[in-house]
């Protein structure tokens, strides 16, 4: 069974890079059948896509965060991580990391979620 | 590329059946079937109940299901249950460079 496990800081201050890790357990991140995925989830609202990061490196990135954002993948590590720069009170919100099927297009599993508050 | 609609709650009594729908445009759910819905529990991360329209991944009761008629997508619960209580959000591929867009989301209350 796969399973995601986001690790990073709960507190962010204004101006700074939000770092995010994502820990793959239980399929191999160069399997291909998967997009590897970061949402996000301000308090009491919806949920928004960041981005999704292919196993050979390739990346896309939700045009409104496109100039602050890098997923990358590891998978030797099993990993993939994100990076959010120049962090503001807007970008508080919870992270989840989740796999996105290739080909029917849906978003399967997803991790417990961590919250990133941005304060000083 | 702006959220898909949704109705902001949609409440009925137990056995009842609920429709929630999700309206985007001819870019996303009219022009795709890649439509999918989740589920989500307080303070707990979505769960897939409904993908590619219609189609219910392993484990999902055969009481939810979906549908699509031109730019609106429908999750139907039928024989509502107490634990079916929760918010529901609606994605859909996109066209428009966003590549993936969510709904406003529903918050479902059994009466």
């Amino acid at each position: 069974q796969l399973q995601l496990q986001e690790s990073g800081p709960g507190l962010v201050k204004p101006s700074e890079t939000l770092s995010l890790a994502c820990t793959v357990s239980g399929a191999s991140m160069s399997s291909g059948s998967y997009y590897w995925v970061w949402i996000r989830q301000p308090p009491g609202k919806g949920l928004e896509w960041i981005g999704s990061v292919y196993y050979s490196g390739r990346t896309y990135y939700n045009p409104s965060l496109k100039s602050r954002v890098t997923i990358s993948v590891d998978t030797s590590n099993n990993q993939f991580s994100l990076k959010l720069d120049s962090m503001t009170a807007a970008d508080t919100a919870v992270y989840y990391c989740a796999t996105l099927r290739v080909a029917t297009i849906y978003f399967d599993y997803w991790g417990q979620g961590t919250l990133v508050t941005v304060s000083s | 590329q702006s959220a898909l609609t949704q109705p902001a709650s949609v409440s009925g009594s137990p056995g009842q059946s609920i429709i929630i729908s999700c309206t985007g445009t001819s870019s996303d759910i009219g022009g795709y079937n890649y439509v999918s819905w989740y589920q989500q529990h307080p303070g707990k991360a979505p769960k897939l109940m409904i993908y590619g329209v219609s189609n219910r991944p392993s484990g999902v009761s055969n009481r939810f299901s979906g549908s699509k008629s031109g730019n609106t997508a429908s999750l139907t619960i039928s024989g509502l249950q107490a634990e079916d209580e929760s918010d529901y959000y609606c994605s859909s591929y996109t066209s428009s460079g966003t590549l993936y867009v969510f709904g406003t989301g529903t918050k479902v209350t059994v009466l």
